[in-house]
Order: C-alpha cells, then structure tokens, then sequence
C-alpha cells in the first residue's frame, strides 16, 4: 500500500538557518505530492504540491521537487523564520486513488532567534 | 478563505460514555467531508469518507458502528464516537471539500483532542 516516510523531528533552527525536512514514498503509479503545513492551534493548510516527476512545488520560499528516480519530496528552505515554526506533513494521492491522501508522522520544526 | 472548524477543540470523557464532534465549513459547502485520526508520533489515518445526503465511507478496519458519522448538511458533519474507551484516546481531524468546484484541495478543522479515562 502506498506509505509517507518523513524525518522525525522536533527539528530546531535558529533564524535564517537552510532547512530541509526530507520525505519519501512508496505508491503505485505516479502519485500527487504534497506538503501541508500546521500552526499551533491551526489546521493543516496546503503548503505546495506536485503532480508529476521533475515538478517544483513553491510557496512562501518553500520549495519541494518530485524526483520520482528517488521517490522524494523533500522540503526546503533558504532561509527559516521564527513565523515558520510549525508542524510539517508530507502526504501522497495515488492516482485513481480518489482524494484519499496518505500522510507522514509530521515534523515539528522551531526557529529560534 | 475557506475556514473549517471544529468543536470541542478538546474534550475528556468517562469510559463507556459517547463523545460527538462537530465538523463546520464556516464559508463554504462542502460536498464531502473526511474523518481522520492521529496516534501521537504518527500519521493522519483516514477514518471515513461521508458525502452530505448519504452514508459515510469507511475505511478498512474502522468499526462504524462505533464511529458513527452524519453528514446531514453541506456545512456540518459530525463524529460520534460510541462507548468510548481508553483506546479511543486520539486526536481527530476532519476536512471539508468545496462544493461545485474542480479541485481536490482539502481544507482541514484544527483537530478535536479527545482523552477517554
């Protein structure tokens, strides 16, 4: 079955530190890609997404690439705010799958100043 | 924007008592709804599918008798969980899908903590 596989957190940075949150799939086919994001006291709001191999996803200064050679999403930053800090889910929609989406454990990320 | 809420944001009750949770899309319909739930250090599971008007989609080894989903409007769908236990402790989450529109984007309520003692 299809699976999210996402590095453990709590991941801790100080302000305007590289941050990379690494994920990778199992799915037949070629699935969707997502990262959704997480506020304290928030629910999950789509971050950016990617539909298919070699695809960038962008928002905020966020940036994930589809390599499906790989199968990974990871999740990038230049540059990490103190507003960043969150909770961080990758999540997959196999194709045919519906909207069923398949999601990681999350990583909690805290930027420090 | 497309806000969902939940309530009780967080709720703690007696073992073999019911728990219900409300699911709103504050400023849109939503033709579908999605229950899920999370262990602490793990994934979001998909619970149930429920479409507004008709029965609720389980997934494979949710009990629906004991996870008993409504969605008897385009902007409310709720979750009863039915003789709650210990193990029912979880944090529940549900999503909204925006009605008559094209995209897949879900929108997600903030989550509705529940501690069974």
């Amino acid at each position: 079955g299809d699976s999210v596989t996402q590095m453990e957190g709590p991941v801790t940075l100080s302000e305007e530190a590289f941050l990379t949150i690494n994920c990778t799939y199992t799915a037949t086919g070629y699935p969707s890609l997502f990262w959704y994001v997480q506020y304290p006291g928030e629910g999950l709001q789509l971050l950016l997404k990617a539909t298919k191999a070699d695809d960038k996803g962008s928002n905020k200064g966020f940036e994930a690439t589809y390599r499906k050679e790989t199968t990974s999403f990871h999740l990038e930053k230049g540059s990490v705010q103190v507003s960043d800090s969150a909770v961080y889910f990758c999540a997959l929609r196999s194709t045919g799958g519906g909207n069923k989406l398949t999601f990681g454990t999350g990583t909690q990320l805290k930027v420090e100043l | 924007g497309a806000v969902v809420s939940q309530h009780p944001s967080w709720v703690i009750c007696k073992s073999g008592t019911s728990v219900k949770i409300e699911c709103r899309s504050l400023d849109f319909q939503a033709t579908t709804m999605f229950w899920y739930r999370q262990f602490p250090k793990q994934s979001l599971m998909l619970m149930a599918t429920s479409n507004e008007g008709s029965k609720a989609t389980y997934e494979q080894g949710v009990e629906k008798d004991k996870f008993l989903i409504n969605h008897a409007s385009l902007t409310l769908s709720t979750l009863t969980v039915t003789s709650a236990h210990p193990e029912d402790s979880s944090f529940y989450i549900c999503s909204a899908r925006k009605a008559g529109v094209s995209t897949d984007t879900q929108y997600f309520g903030p989550g509705t903590r529940l501690t069974v003692l």
